[in-house]
This record gives structure tokens, sequence and C-alpha cells, in this order.
């Protein structure tokens, strides 16, 4: 069956730390990748995006995520959190040639100044 | 670029009453727009997939006949839910799609709709 697994549900670092979000899936064939930020209160927004090339991805507000083919892995990372990065964190995959997004339970980050 | 408004953003509505939701694309046309739900602390759930100028197509459990979807246009598609009962209540989402090029793969999510059932 196809499906999203995000391993962490609540995280909780200080200001400063770095951050890592895991991110597995389960689906046959080739697959676009993506992760979104929901901040409170507001809607779902790409933080970055993985169709094909260097599996090392970069997104926006120093986010970025390693495409790891073997091990069927997007993981989020930033290596120095802020306190406006609290947000929920949605990793979602797609297959190549449909448009539908499954999408991972989220992981809630707060960020303690 | 690549806007998504949903109206209204709250609504209450008393059982057994039927609500319509809008989704519109501001700056892009959509030719697929796709609905979610989201409970308290859970993931989106797909409910259905919405085709301008075609059927909708439902994903399994979701009744049709009580969530109707149109998509009248490139840039509007609306998610009706008939004879609302409170467990109808949640977060109602809508994503649009960019026709073309590379961002054909890309949602652009709405702000979403909080629909509580009395």
């Amino acid at each position: 069956a196809q499906s999203v697994s995000q391993h962490n549900h609540h995280v909780i670092l200080s200001e400063a730390a770095s951050l890592e979000l895991g991110c597995n899936y389960s689906y046959g064939g080739t697959v676009n990748l993506f992760w979104y930020v929901q901040y409170p209160g507001q809607h779902l927004q790409l933080l970055l995006k993985y169709f094909s090339g260097d599996p090392l991805v970069k997104g926006i507000k120093g986010f970025e995520a390693e495409f790891i083919k073997s091990k069927f892995s997007f993981n989020l990372r930033k290596p120095s959190v802020q306190w406006s990065d609290t947000a929920e964190y949605f990793c979602a995959v797609s297959g190549s040639g449909t448009y539908k997004y499954i999408f991972g339970t989220g992981t809630r980050l707060k960020v303690l100044a | 670029g690549a806007v998504v408004s949903q109206h209204p953003s709250r609504v209450i509505c008393k059982s057994g009453t039927s609500v319509k939701i809008e989704c519109r694309s501001l700056d892009f046309q959509a030719t697929t727009m796709f609905w979610y739900r989201q409970f308290p602390k859970q993931s989106l759930m797909l409910m259905a997939t919405s085709n301008e100028g075609s059927k909708a197509t439902y994903e399994q459990g979701v009744e049709k006949d009580k969530f109707l979807i149109n998509h009248a246009s490139l840039t509007l598609s609306t998610l009706t839910v008939t004879s609302a009962h409170p467990e109808d209540s949640s977060f109602y989402i809508c994503s649009a799609q960019v026709v073309g090029g590379r961002t054909t793969y890309e949602q652009y999510f709405g702000p979403g709709t909080r629909l509580t059932v009395t």
C-alpha cells in the first residue's frame, strides 16, 4: 500500500539547534516528493520539492532535504532553527504521472526562544 | 503568484442543512483541484479530485452524494456538504494545480474552511 511515514510527531527544540525531520515513503515507481509547512492559522506553503536530478534540494527559509532512493527517505533539515519556524511540517509524495498527493501525518515543531 | 482562496473561512450551520464552500485560483488557471479534509492534529485526507468540466473522482469511503463537487471553470471549484451532521464538522482544504510547465505536479493550497455543524 502507498503510504508516507513521519516518525516524529512532536519535536521541541531551542533556537539555534539543528533540525532533522524524518520522512519515509512506500510507493512503487518514480516519485515526486514535497515538504509543506503550516504555520499556526495559515495555509500550507511549499518548502521544497524534488522531481528529479540532484537529490539534495534546497528550499525556502534555509531548509533543505535529501532524497535517498535506497532508503525511500526524504528527510528535512535546517542547520539552525528560529522561533519563527514553529509550525507543522508535512511530507507528501506523488507518483510520476499522477497528480494526487499522499500526505504524512505531520510533525509539530515547537522552537523555544 | 499561485494564490488560492477559499470562502467562507468559517461557517456554522445547523444539522440537516447544506453548506457550499468555494475554492478559487486567483492568478492562474487550474485544470485540477483537490479537496481535503483535515481532522484535529491529523494529516490531510484527500476526499476527491476535481477536473474542470468533468465529474469529480472520489476517494474510497467518501460519499459522493453527500459531498457534491462542481468544477465549473478553470478558476472555481465548489464543495457542497449536503444534509450536514455534526460528524461532518472539520477543516476542509482545497488545492489547485497549475496547468503545464515544470510545476505541473505542485499543488497550491487554500487557507481552509472551518465547518461546524450544530
